[in-house]
Formats: C-alpha cells, sequence, structure tokens
C-alpha cells in the first residue's frame, strides 16, 4: 500500500524567509507523480507543484521548489520569499502512473503554514 | 478554466436523514473522486469513479454509496447521516490520460449532522 507522511503538523515563518515543508512517502511503484496542493482558508485546493517520478531534475515553480530524492522516498517542499498569502493547509500528495493513466490521489495529513508579519 | 462545482458550501442535516451531495465537472474528465477531509488525518478517499456507471471503493466506504449515471456528475449518498459523518467534503477530477496530471477540486462541502 502506498502511504504518504508529512511529519510537520504545524510550522511558522517570517514574511520573506524561507521555510520547507518535508514529505516522505511509500511505495514499490516505479512510475508516479507526486504533488504539493495547497489549502487556503478559502477551502479551495490548489495545486502548487508537481515531480515526475522519472526526471532527476526537481520542479521549480516560481518562489516553490521541490527536492526530490526518489532512493530516499522524500519529497520536501521550499516556498522562498514568504508572503502573508502563503498561509495555508499544505498537503503532499502521490498518485500512481498506470501506463500513462492514472489512479487516484494519496494525500499525507497536512502541515499548516503561517506566514507572520 | 476548470471548474468542479459542488452544490452546497455548507450543509446541516438530521440523523438518520438520507443525504446527497452533488458534484459536477466541465472539463470531460473521466475520473471523479470523493475525499473526506478531518483535521489530523488529512484527506480521505471515500468512492472514486473512472468512467460512467463504474465506481470504486476508497479507503472508507461504510456509510457511503456513489452514482455516476453521466460522465460529468458524481454524486456522494449518505445512506442514513450520523454524527460521525460530520466532516468537509471534497470532490476532485482528473482525465485519465492525455498528459494533464492534476486533479481538480471542488470547493468542499462542510457538512453537520445533528
Amino acid at each position: 500500500a502506498q502511504t504518504v507522511t508529512q511529519s510537520q503538523p504545524e510550522m511558522s515563518v517570517q514574511e520573506a524567509e524561507t521555510v520547507t515543508l518535508s514529505c516522505t512517502y511509500d511505495t514499490s511503484e516505479n512510475n508516479y507523480y507526486l504533488f504539493w496542493y495547497k489549502q487556503p482558508p478559502s477551502r479551495q485546493m490548489i495545486l502548487v507543484i508537481r515531480q515526475e517520478a522519472y526526471k532527476q531534475q526537481n520542479a521549480t515553480e516560481n518562489r516553490f521548489s521541490v527536492n526530490f530524492q526518489k532512493a530516499a522516498k522524500s519529497f520536501s517542499l521550499k516556498i522562498s520569499d514568504s508572503q502573508l498569502g502563503d498561509t495555508a493547509m499544505y498537503f503532499c500528495a502521490f498518485m500512481i502512473s498506470y501506463g500513462g493513466s492514472q489512479g487516484n490521489l494519496i494525500f499525507g495529513k497536512g502541515t499548516k503554514l503561517s506566514v507572520k508579519p | 478554466d476548470v471548474k468542479v462545482t459542488q452544490s452546497s458550501r455548507y450543509l446541516v442535516k438530521r440523523t438518520g436523514e438520507k443525504v446527497f451531495l452533488e458534484c459536477v465537472q466541465d472539463m470531460d474528465h473521466e475520473n471523479m473522486f470523493w475525499y473526506r477531509q478531518d483535521p489530523g488525518l488529512g484527506l480521505r478517499l471515500i468512492y472514486f469513479s473512472y468512467d460512467v456507471k463504474m465506481k470504486e471503493k476508497g479507503d472508507i466506504p461504510e456509510g457511503y454509496s456513489v452514482s455516476r449515471e453521466k460522465k460529468e456528475r458524481f454524486s456522494l449518498i449518505l445512506e442514513s447521516a450520523s454524527t460521525n459523518q460530520t466532516s468537509m467534503y471534497l470532490c476532485a477530477s482528473s482525465p485519465t490520460d492525455g498528459g494533464v496530471t492534476e486533479a481538480f477540486f471542488g470547493q468542499g462541502t462542510r457538512l453537520t449532522v445533528v
């Protein structure tokens, strides 16, 4: 069975600083995707960044980047220059790719990030 | 823009009532999902569907059923609501292939069973 573990239930960071959220996962599959989703107080889940397991290069989206360590099954999210609008729940998620088709998302329990002015 | 719409943002129901949560997506996605979100537990999969009239149990299907009569609509049914089903319910959809690897979520329904 696939599992996703987020070991930090809550974190806080000062505005403009950098913060890293941890995520580890467990699977015996080779083809999969990893995601970070953000859920602000509005409750709308928003995709922050995704990583294909077959790609060695770490994904980057503006201030958001990941450190993907496939052998260690680790997928951390780094937020640079934190902004007040980054305050949200962050969920790490995993999806198996079945020969091009997609399975369901498996989520971690989330990390509540607070950005302080 | 992809849109996943859940019929209610807030819902209050009585114990024993039959409850329907509706979800509609406008992107012709094959896959649709129902998740339950509880503090400290993250999102847990209740049911998913990869085609019309097809359904698969997720991790916590007990007390729930689903219906998918049309591709764009996926309904979650609480056969006899109980207080332990008070929770946030999130619907999502995703394509089967085509290079778009992402699930799109509705805004959630916060259900309270009294």
